[in-house]
């Protein structure tokens, strides 16, 4: 079974603070994904990356960055966090193209106060 | 450019009956449609994927989907709802054979009542 997972469930930060999320897939897949899922607008794409070190901008990339180092970790990072940055966040992965089926983790729900 | 529409956001049923969830879709190229569901605090499971193939599409725990192009439709069905498929449900698309953004609809949630 495709394992991927995040480093935390539950995550409460302050506005101005680096926050990292992490995610981890065991499954050695090229693709790694990042999205927000907000209620009323499904999920969207922040970044992906397709190998080590490539990485592109999704949909709504602004506010964030992103780092793979490795090819089973793909880390998404708030530079300074803001409030609406508030949301749940998913990595995915997948083994082919991105129109190949791609892999859920359990997701991380940040709240900045 | 691409899109997805899912026509309900909240759909009711009771248990035993029919499920049907829709989901319009554009897309200027050939489109790869996928269903996914969420539990409750749960990651997303992939439901059933159609990659031009057969036109209807069989997935897990009793779901099946139809790919209809004259429509530009792929409505999700279950002969018969179980409480356990409480869940949100996503229609996605994305475009075949080529490294392409998926594009998520904003969901349709299925409760299941007694």
């Amino acid at each position: 079974d495709v394992k991927v997972t995040q480093s935390s469930r539950y995550l409460v930060k302050r506005t101005g603070e680096k926050v990292f999320l992490e995610c981890v897939q065991d499954m050695d897949h090229e693709n790694m994904f990042w999205y927000r899922q907000d209620p009323g607008l499904g999920l969207r794409l922040i970044y992906f990356s397709y190998d080590v070190k490539m990485k592109e901008k999704g949909d709504i990339p602004e506010g964030y960055s992103v780092s793979r180092e490795k090819k089973e970790r793909f880390s998404l990072i708030l530079e300074s966090a803001s409030t609406n940055q508030t949301s749940m966040y998913l990595c995915a992965s997948s083994l082919m193209g991105v129109s190949d089926t791609q892999y859920f983790g359990p997701g991380t729900r940040l709240t900045v106060l | 450019a691409q899109s997805v529409t899912q026509l309900d956001s909240h759909v009711s049923v009771s248990e035993g009956t029919p499920v049907l969830l829709r989901c319009n879709y554009s897309s200027s190229y050939s489109p790869s449609l996928f269903w996914y569901v969420q539990h409750p605090n749960k990651g997303l499971q992939l439901l059933l994927k159609y990659t031009s193939a057969a036109t209807l599409v069989k997935g897990i725990n009793g779901f099946e989907a139809e790919f209809k192009k004259s429509e530009t439709s792929f409505h999700l069905t279950k002969p018969s709802a179980h409480m356990s498929d409480a869940a949100e449900y996503f229609c996605v698309v994305s475009k075949t054979g080529t490294a392409s953004k998926l594009t998520f609809g904003t969901g349709t949630r299925l409760q299941v009542t007694l």
